[in-house]
């Protein structure tokens, strides 16, 4: 199956600057997403990363906030934008394989915004 | 749309113990697909099961097994035997074929006592 290069693992960053969030796949992916998730809580999707085009957000969530790039079929990037404490999460990116059906996520980003 | 309910927030038991956790889910579609999640506290999300919405058939791996019943939208996972190791957070995921997105219930935090 595939393996997603996440990165940077962890990052503690100021309030007011903003993050880029890497993933990279080893091999094609039909869709690519990118989640959330908050402390003691549960997987919250961001938005379907769409190769060449803008984003497909969830309720909740907005591209000035949480800008995404998907140049091509194994690339994608999640932006945070002007953070704030609130935004300490772990984001995970994940990809789906078309073949078989199957869900690959990269190991997550542990951001803690001081 | 789609939902997915994981009742149980927390359950505690003795090593050796067999537990059950629960998952309901929600969708109108016809053409679904369930899955079983292990996050362990090193965060990684370990995927341990797939299931579609035309196999209803049962499964067993090893001291893992999986009830799916379409009549009650239930996808329930037990395990036999429960060992320390088995101590993590359990996500119930739910994807629909036409959108591609998996959604997560909330996630069932197992404590297994020696």
């Amino acid at each position: 199956s595939a393996v997603i290069s996440q990165k940077p693992s962890r990052d503690i960053c100021q309030r007011g600057t903003s993050l880029t969030i890497q993933c990279q796949v080893d091999s094609q992916v039909t869709m690519m997403f990118w989640y959330r998730q908050q402390p003691g809580q549960s997987l919250t999707l961001i938005a379907t990363a769409n190769q060449g085009s803008e984003a497909t957000y969830e309720s909740g969530f907005v591209i000035d906030k949480f800008p995404i790039s998907r140049p091509n079929l194994t690339f994608s990037t999640l932006t945070v934008s002007n953070m704030s404490p609130e935004d300490s999460s772990i984001y995970l990116c994940s990809g789906r394989t078309g073949g078989n059906y199957g869900y690959t996520f990269g190991s997550g980003t542990r951001l803690t915004v001081v | 749309a789609q939902k997915v309910t994981q009742a149980q927030t927390e359950i505690s038991v003795v090593e050796k113990e067999d537990v059950t956790l629960d998952c309901v889910y929600e969708t109108r579609d016809t053409t679904y697909y369930l899955f079983w999640y292990k996050q362990p506290p090193s965060g990684e999300l370990v995927f341990l099961i797939r299931r579609n919405s035309f196999d209803e058939q049962n499964e067993i791996s090893g001291r893992y097994s999986w009830n799916f019943q379409k009549s009650t939208s239930s996808f329930n996972f037990t395990i036999t035997a429960s060992q320390v190791v088995d101590s993590a957070v359990y996500f119930c995921a739910l994807s629909v074929e036409y959108t591609g997105k998996l959604i997560f219930g909330q996630g069932t935090t197992l404590q297994v006592k020696p």
